[in-house]
């Protein structure tokens, strides 16, 4: 099965920042990376898929890349409404991996 | 709309067993990959098990065996039938249904607690 690793486990930064959350998987999903956001409260919501195309309705700051392994999500000037828990998952075959361990991002 | 509803969930004691359901409307559950996840109080969302619209079904490590999951397309509803459950499988399950292109839809999540 894919594992999924998460850096850093938390982060704090101020408005405005550019922001950037990677993920490594266990073992090569060529595109197929999810990224998601999880508000306290709420139900978790996908950002982004096939690791740079951005879900219907989510703002242009959001933007993914990456390949293989190796795969990061970048805030490009964080918001207040940004802070959450953002999880990255592979699921480039059956069964889909594993969600990374959660990054959690404050404001300073 | 598409709406996930579930329900089924509650608390439980340690041993027992639960069947949570997720009942699916302008969605086809049969059509479409469907999956359980779930949240532990304070920890991070966990992958539990998927069913595809093939009928394959997988489970994750840690409830494998215990839980099965499946669908039935009469009444468009996805059940996870949990057994033997233990304190640790406490948590908020979610359904997750996705469609092309792709779609994602979640349900608000059913709370399961086990405890004696």
């Amino acid at each position: 099965d894919i594992q999924m690793t998460q850096s850093p486990s938390s982060l704090s930064a101020s408005v405005g920042d550019r922001v950037t959350i990677t993920c490594r998987a266990s073992q090569a999903i060529s595109n197929y990376l999810a990224w998601y956001q999880k508000k306290p409260g709420k139900v978790p919501k996908v950002l982004i898929y096939a690791t740079s195309t951005l879900q219907s309705g989510v703002p242009s700051r959001f933007s993914g890349s990456g390949s293989g392994t190796d795969f990061t999500l970048t805030i490009s000037g964080l918001q207040p409404e940004d802070v959450g828990t953002y999880y990255c998952q592979g699921y480039n075959r059956a069964p889909p991996g594993t969600f990374g361990q959660g990054t959690k991002v404050d404001i300073k | 709309e598409v709406q996930l509803v579930e329900s089924g969930g509650g608390l439980i004691q340690p041993g027992g067993s639960l069947r949570l359901s997720c009942a699916a409307s302008d969605f086809t559950v049969s059509g479409n990959y469907m999956s359980w996840v779930r949240q532990a109080p304070g920890k991070g969302l966990e992958w539990v098990s998927a069913i595809y619209r093939e009928g394959w079904t997988y489970y994750a490590d840690s409830v494998k065996g215990r839980f099965t999951i499946s669908r039935e397309s009469s009444n468009n509803t996805l059940y996870l039938q949990m057994n033997s459950l233990r304190a640790e499988d406490t948590a908020l399950y979610y359904c997750r249904g996705v469609a092309a292109p792709p779609v994602d839809y979640w349900g608000q999540g059913t709370l399961v607690t086990v405890s004696s």
